[in-house]
Formats: C-alpha cells, structure tokens, sequence
C-alpha cells in the first residue's frame, strides 16, 4: 500500500517568510498526490492536487507544490507567508483504491 | 450550496456503549470515507463506500461498522466503544470519476470529537 512521510512535525516560520512543507511518498506506479490545510477545529480544505502533466502544481492561496518522481516528494511551497497560514497541513497520496496521509506538518507564523 | 455535515460535534460516551455519528452530504457524490485523526497519526481510514450498499474496510476498522443504503449518508457505528477510539472523526466526500480515479479530490466534514471514557 502506498504511505507518506512528512518529515517535519512542526515548523514556525516569520510572517513575509517562504515556506516549504516536506513531503515524501512511497507508491510502486504514478501517485495522485494532494495537499490539504486544517485550520483549528475545522475540516480540511484540498489545496491543490497533481495528477499527471505540468510537475509544479498552482493551488489556492498562493502555494504551489513540485512533483519529483526521481526524488519521490512532493513538496508545498509559498513565496510570502501570512499569519492567517498558520495551520496543520497535510500531504495525501492516493493509491488504487483509497487516500493515506502524512502526520501533517504544523505551521506557525510569527509577527 | 452543496455541504458535508456531522452530527454531533461532540459526542461523550461510556466504554461498551454503541455509539452512532452522522455524515450527511448534499454533493451528490458516490464516494464517501470515514476517518479519524489523533496527534501522531494524520487521518486514517476507517471505512469507505463507493455507492449505495457498497461498504469497504480501510487500514482501522476494527470496532467500526458502517452502511450505506443511500447516496447521502454514510453513518459510522461503533459497535462497542473503547476508549482507544477516543480521537476525532471526519467524514469525507468525493466525486465518482473515470479511469483509476476512484481517488478524487475530497471534501471534508467539519468532524466529531469523540470522548469514551
């Protein structure tokens, strides 16, 4: 079955900061890979998602994702963080048949 | 607009009790999953349906039942609570697509904090 390593459980970044999330998966055919963001006490929201083409992927709220297949990873980065990203994110990849999760990466934005 | 809900928000029950939580979509989707969340563990998979009367069991079913006798709900029983299954549940939804898509994007309920004590 497919799996997901985030390698980083919590990381703080200053406000206008980049980010870039960790994420690395095993799966033996080409991945659906996707990243999910949950703010406290709420669902999560898909971010963005790479199911084949173009490897750098565009999602909402100004973060991107770049598929390495050489690498297996499929990290999210943002050019300017802002304090309303702090968050929990995840990273999923979907096998045959169903979705597995990273642990998720905490963010937290200082002023 | 389409939506996702659960009921209860929070749910606090005694060990051995059967408990039921709710998942109610209004997307129209076939696809519908059962998770729960605990620190260290990201979401897990409980159960999933891929369409009326289709039941599957995911990486954590162990103690965990569900149904689907319609499109929109797909509720969630636990049989016999223990209070390893203290955690938050999320119900999700997706599309049905073509191809090796039964993976889709997924919409997610706002969750139920479940407490056995």
């Amino acid at each position: 079955a497919q799996s997901v390593t985030q390698p980083d459980i919590h990381i703080t970044v200053s406000e206008g900061a980049s980010l870039e999330l960790r994420c690395n998966y095993s799966y033996g055919a080409t991945p659906y890979l996707f990243w999910y963001v949950q703010s406290p006490g709420q669902g999560l929201q898909l971010l963005l998602k790479y199911f084949s083409g173009d490897t750098l992927v565009q999602g909402i709220k100004g973060f991107e994702a770049e598929f390495k297949r050489s690498q297996s990873s499929f990290n999210l980065r943002k050019p300017s963080v802002h304090w309303s990203d702090a968050a929990e994110y995840f990273c999923a990849v979907g096998g045959q048949n169903d979705m597995r999760f990273g642990a998720g990466t905490r963010l937290t934005v200082k002023p | 607009d389409a939506e996702i809900t659960q009921s209860p928000r929070h749910k606090i029950t005694e060990t051995g009790r059967q408990v039921t939580l709710a998942c109610h979509q209004t997307w129209n989707h076939n696809n519908m999953f059962w998770y729960r969340q605990d620190l260290g563990h990201g979401l897990r998979l409980i159960h999933y349906s891929y369409g009326v009367h289709d039941t599957n069991k995911g990486e954590v079913s162990d103690g965990y039942s569900v149904s689907r006798s319609n499109t929109e709900d797909l509720p969630l029983t636990l049989e016999s609570a223990a209070s390893s299954q203290t955690s938050v549940y999320f119900c999700a939804s997706s599309e049905r697509t073509s191809g090796r898509a039964r993976i889709n994007e997924q919409f997610f309920g706002p969750g139920t904090r479940l407490t056995v004590l």
